[in-house]
């Protein structure tokens, strides 16, 4: 089955760290860009990071550059996403999604996974 | 950044009826660059519509795209009751990614 199953998720202190997992199945992960995408409670969509099926080029929005790191291991089928210095609105239900290409350079999202929570407080 | 802006906020039908949500992008974003997405309480968003008028797979045919420039359409020509849920535009063309802020589809 493809699927995405996300994990790591859980109570963090303001300024401090915490990672997230995504492990893929059913699909050749390495041939596919990776996302997160963000949602915090009762609020829409964001876009946190991407990274290449390579893992060799990254990209950031500007809230959590400097601050979040985008991996993947393609031996394990997993992507990660390493969150340092959290704020409380880092606050959110994070999802992987499979980017796919249409035309251009960026992507549109055709799998998600369920989610994580993190939530960010003292 | 491209700034996505969805109206309307809430768009109260009943089953059956036609929905038109609306998209519109601060500045022009080519229509291979759009995409709609379906998200039910609870759930992850689901791909609806790529390049501003594909439809997904499996997606039925009563789900439509349309639109250029700065102003995108998605429209459910009968709602069924499982349509009822928030639907959000997004823009691939450029760094960063966006989303609109979604329109709700609620039950009248």
């Amino acid at each position: 089955e493809v699927q995405l199953l996300e994990s790591g998720g859980g109570l963090g202190q303001p300024g401090g760290s915490l990672r997230l997992s995504c492990a893929a199945s059913g699909f050749t992960f390495s041939s596919y860009a990776m996302s997160w995408v963000r949602q915090a409670p009762g609020r829409g969509l964001e876009w946190v990071s991407a990274i290449s099926g390579s893992g060799g080029s990254t990209y950031y929005a500007d809230s959590v550059k400097g601050r979040f790191t985008i991996s993947r291991d393609n031996s394990k089928n997993t992507l990660y996403l390493q969150m340092n210095n959290l704020r409380a609105e880092d606050t959110a239900v994070y999802y992987c999604a499979r980017g796919r290409i249409w035309f251009g350079d960026y992507w549109y999202f055709d799998l998600w996974g369920r989610g994580t929570l993190v939530t960010v407080s003292s | 950044e491209i700034v996505l802006t969805q109206s309307p906020g809430t768009l109260s039908l009943s089953p059956g009826e036609r929905a038109t949500l609306s998209c519109r992008a601060s500045q022009s974003v080519s229509s291979i660059y759009l995409a709609w997405y379906q998200q039910k309480p609870g759930q992850a968003p689901r791909l609806l519509i790529y390049g501003a008028s594909n439809r997904a797979t499996g997606i039925p045919d009563r789900f439509s795209g349309s639109g250029s420039g700065t102003d995108f359409t998605l429209t459910i020509t009968r709602l069924e009751p499982e349509d009822f849920a928030v639907y959000y535009c997004q823009q691939y063309g450029s760094s960063p990614l966006t989303f609109g802020g979604g329109t709700k589809v609620e039950i009248k």
